[in-house]
C-alpha cells in the first residue's frame, strides 16, 4: 500500500507560468515532509522540506503547502524555468521512523 | 555534486550472479542509506546503516545484503541475481541517524540483470 503518492506523472508548464505538483499522503503519523528534484543520470538532490506544525515554507521560487486534515502537500514553482525541468519526488518520515517513503515522482516538463 | 560517491556507475550481469555496490559518504556523515528505483517506481528504501551499526530495514530481499565499513564506507551485496533485480541503486548520507536531516543522495549505479 503506498503512504505517499504522486497521481500525476507528468506535468507540462509554459515558462514564466506557476507549476503546481501534489501529493497526497495516507499515514496520519507522518510528521515530517521533503520534495526532491532529480536530473537523469544523477541522485535526488534536497529541494525543501516542511514540519507538520507548519502549513507553508517559502524557498525563493518554491513554496511548499501543507494541508494536514486533508493529508495532502503541494509544491509550487514560481515562476517556472526551463532548468526546473526534472522528476519531483515528494517524500514524508515520522519520528521515530529513519526511513524516507517516497512517491513515484511527477515528471515536470518546462516549456520555452 | 553532493559529495556521496557510488561505484560502478554501470553494472551488466547474468541471472543467478552476485554482485557488490558500494558507496562512500560524504565526509563527516555517520548515516548510510540504501534506496531501489525500479522502472516506474519511487525509491524503495532498502537499509539503513549509522556508524557501522544497522539501524533500520525495509524491502530488503533475504538475498540482498548490507554493511558498513569502520571507514563508514557501505557496500550492497546482491546474490542469486533475478532479472527484477534490474534497478538503479541510490546510496544516500547523512549526518545524524534521525531522518530529518537532508539526506544527500550519490549519482546511483544502474544495475541490468540479463
Amino acid at each position: 500500500d503506498q503512504q505517499v503518492k504522486q497521481n500525476s506523472p507528468s506535468l507540462s508548464v509554459q515558462e514564466g507560468r506557476i507549476s503546481i505538483l501534489n501529493c497526497d499522503y495516507t499515514n496520519s503519523m507522518f510528521d515530517y515532509f521533503l520534495w526532491y528534484k532529480k536530473y537523469p543520470a544523477e541522485g535526488p538532490t534536497f529541494l525543501i522540506s516542511i514540519s507538520s506544525i507548519k502549513d507553508k515554507n517559502e524557498d525563493g521560487r518554491f513554496t511548499v503547502f501543507l494541508n494536514k486534515s486533508a493529508k495532502h502537500l503541494s509544491l509550487h514553482i514560481v515562476p517556472s524555468q526551463p532548468g526546473d525541468s526534472a522528476v519531483y519526488f515528494c517524500a514524508a518520515i515520522y519520528s521515530g521512523n529513519t526511513p524516507l517513503v517516497f512517491g513515484k515522482g511527477t515528471r515536470l516538463s518546462v516549456i520555452a | 555534486d553532493s559529495g556521496v560517491t557510488q561505484t560502478p556507475k554501470h553494472l551488466i550481469t547474468a541471472t543467478g550472479q552476485r554482485v557488490t555496490l558500494r558507496c562512500s559518504p560524504r565526509s563527516g556523515d555517520l548515516s548510510v542509506y540504501w534506496y531501489q528505483q525500479s522502472l516506474d517506481q519511487g525509491l524503495q528504501f532498502l537499509i539503513h546503516y549509522y556508524n557501522g551499526e544497522e539501524r533500520a530495514k525495509g524491502n530488503i530481499l533475504e538475498r540482498f545484503s548490507a554493511q558498513q565499513f569502520p571507514d563508514l564506507h557501505s557496500e550492497l551485496n546482491l546474490s542469486s541475481l533475478e532479472l527484477g533485480d534490474s534497478a538503479l541503486y541510490f546510496c544516500a548520507s547523512s549526518v545524524d541517524p534521525s531522518g530529518f536531516y537532508e539526506q544527500y543522495f550519490g549519482p546511483g549505479t544502474r544495475l541490468t540483470v540479463t
